[in-house]
């Protein structure tokens, strides 16, 4: 399962745009990539999903570049509940592999 | 609107004792899975299962069993805590339709003293 790095922690402030980058160099080409949102005292929640180029939901856009060994997730003007731990996955069909994550903070 | 439901949000424990952790979906899913969360190391997968008495190890099964007799419902067995069994507990259900999307309960935080 390919291993995925992504930055531990970041800040930001209301109303600006947030681009958590996450490397996945050994990605296969079966793999997907799936972000996570968890919030504190709460299970993970699932963001957004991809294969190559950009996803977009209500929530926030996901970008592949062609090579897929990394994934951006953005998240537009983001506000204070988004203040969360963010998870980057990779992987087929069955096992997720969640890592550290990165824990995002917003400030007013 | 889904729902994953966890036995118990608190749970304190002896060393030594049998603990039961419940699950229950209303999602009709045949998978479920129950993870561990530890500060600084993410979540780790414990057991799943792909179908009703089916089951599988995960990365971290040691000291750990599982039941699934219903569809709705899987239950992690610590057959004698330990205080390294001390953690978060989630479990998560998935649909056939969206491997990558799993649904998680709200937690339950174990102390084992």
């Amino acid at each position: 399962l390919a291993k995925t790095t992504q930055p531990i922690s970041m800040d930001s402030y209301e109303g600006q745009e947030v681009n958590i980058t996450c490397s996945h160099n050994n990605i296969a080409t079966n793999d997907y990539i799936t972000w996570y949102q968890q919030f504190p005292s709460q299970g993970p929640r699932f963001i957004i999903q991809g294969y190559k180029t950009k996803v977009t939901n209500e929530v926030a856009s996901l970008f592949i570049p062609a090579d897929r060994k990394s994934s951006t997730l953005s998240l537009p003007r983001v506000s204070l509940s988004d203040t969360a731990v963010y998870y980057c996955l990779v992987g087929a069909r069955g096992k997720l592999i969640f890592g550290t994550g990165t824990r995002l903070q917003v400030f007013p | 609107d889904v729902k994953v439901t966890q036995s118990s949000r608190y749970l304190v424990k002896r060393t030594g004792e049998k603990v039961f952790l419940e699950c229950v979906q209303d999602m009709d899913h045949e998978n479920m899975f129950w993870y561990r969360q530890d500060p600084g190391l993410g979540l780790r997968l414990i057991y799943f299962s792909y179908d009703v008495k089916m089951k599988e190890k995960g990365d971290i099964p040691e000291g750990y069993s599982v039941s699934r007799e219903k569809k709705e419902r899987f239950s992690l067995i610590l057959e004698s805590a330990s205080t390294n069994q001390t953690s978060m507990y989630l479990c998560a259900g998935r649909d056939r339709q969206n491997p990558y999307e799993q649904y998680f309960g709200p937690g339950t935080r174990l102390t084992v003293t």
